[in-house]
C-alpha cells in the first residue's frame, strides 16, 4: 500500500468552525490532490498541489483552502464548515502529473458538520 | 461536455456468477481510462488501465475492454467472490493537461451474495 495517511479519520464539527485534514505520505511524490466522495456523484477534485507551496483550485474549490510547506504534507482547511461540507474526504498522491499517472489514495476522512 | 457515465447503479450477483459492468464516456481528447475498486470505507484502488490502442486486458479474474471508436468500456468480472462486493469506478484522462483532468464515474455497487 502506498504510504499515505489522512487525519484525523472522523470527525464531528459545528456550523462555523474551522477545520483542517491533513494528509501525509511518505513517497515523496510531487502530485498531491484533494477529492470529496458524495452519495450520487463522483470523486471530485477540491485542489490539488504540483510541489511544495505550488497548488490550485478544482472544480469545487469554494469554501476550502489548502497549504503544502513540505513535500510530505498537504493541508486542506475549511475556514467555516458549512452543512453542505459534510461528506467523505480523500486524499491522493501521484508520482507523475501527466495524463497516465495513477493515483494513489488514502483511506479518507469522514467529516460531519452539525 | 466531458462525462462519465456507468451502468448499472448497482448490481448483485451470486458467488461464483459472472459480470460486467459498463462505462461510457464523451471526455475529448481521449488519454486512457482507469478502472478503480473501492472497498467500503477505504480509497478506490486502481484495477487496470486502457490506453487508446488497447482492446483488452486482463487483471486476474478481471478482464477490461475498451471500445474508442464508440467511447466505451467495460469490466468483466470472471467466478465472482465474496471479496469483489465494492464499487467500481471508472476515471477517464483526457490527454494535453500536465496535470492529467480527470473525469469520474459515480461507480456500480457490486454485491456479491453467498
Amino acid at each position: 500500500d502506498a504510504g499515505i495517511t489522512q487525519s484525523p479519520r472522523h470527525k464531528v464539527t459545528e456550523t462555523g468552525t474551522p477545520v483542517t485534514l491533513r494528509c501525509h505520505q511518505t513517497e515523496n511524490h510531487r502530485y498531491m490532490y484533494w477529492y470529496r466522495q458524495d452519495p450520487g456523484h463522483g470523486l471530485r477534485l477540491i485542489h490539488y498541489s504540483y510541489g511544495v507551496k505550488d497548488t490550485d483550485k478544482g472544480e469545487v474549490s469554494d469554501g476550502y483552502s489548502v497549504s503544502r510547506s513540505k513535500t510530505e504534507d498537504f493541508l486542506l482547511t475549511l475556514e467555516s464548515a458549512t452543512s453542505s461540507q459534510t461528506s467523505v474526504y480523500f486524499c491522493a498522491i501521484s508520482p507523475t502529473g501527466s495524463d497516465t499517472g495513477e493515483l494513489f489514495f488514502g483511506e479518507g476522512s469522514r467529516l460531519t458538520v452539525l | 461536455k466531458n462525462q462519465v457515465e456507468q451502468s448499472p447503479q448497482s448490481l448483485i450477483i451470486l458467488e461464483g456468477k459472472n459480470c460486467t459492468l459498463q462505462c461510457n464516456y464523451t471526455v475529448s481528447p481521449f488519454s486512457n481510462l482507469r478502472w478503480y475498486k473501492q472497498d467500503t470505507g477505504r480509497g478506490p484502488v486502481s484495477l487496470t488501465i486502457m490506453t487508446f490502442s488497447e482492446n483488452t486486458k486482463s487483471n486476474g479474474r478481471y478482464t477490461a475492454t475498451l471500445d474508442a471508436d464508440t467511447k466505451q468500456s467495460s469490466l468483466h468480472i470472471t467466478a465472482s467472490q465474496l471479496s469483489d462486493s465494492a464499487s467500481y469506478i471508472c476515471v477517464v484522462s483526457a490527454r494535453g493537461s500536465t496535470l492529467g483532468r480527470l473525469y469520474f464515474g459515480r461507480g456500480t455497487q457490486l454485491t456479491v451474495w453467498p
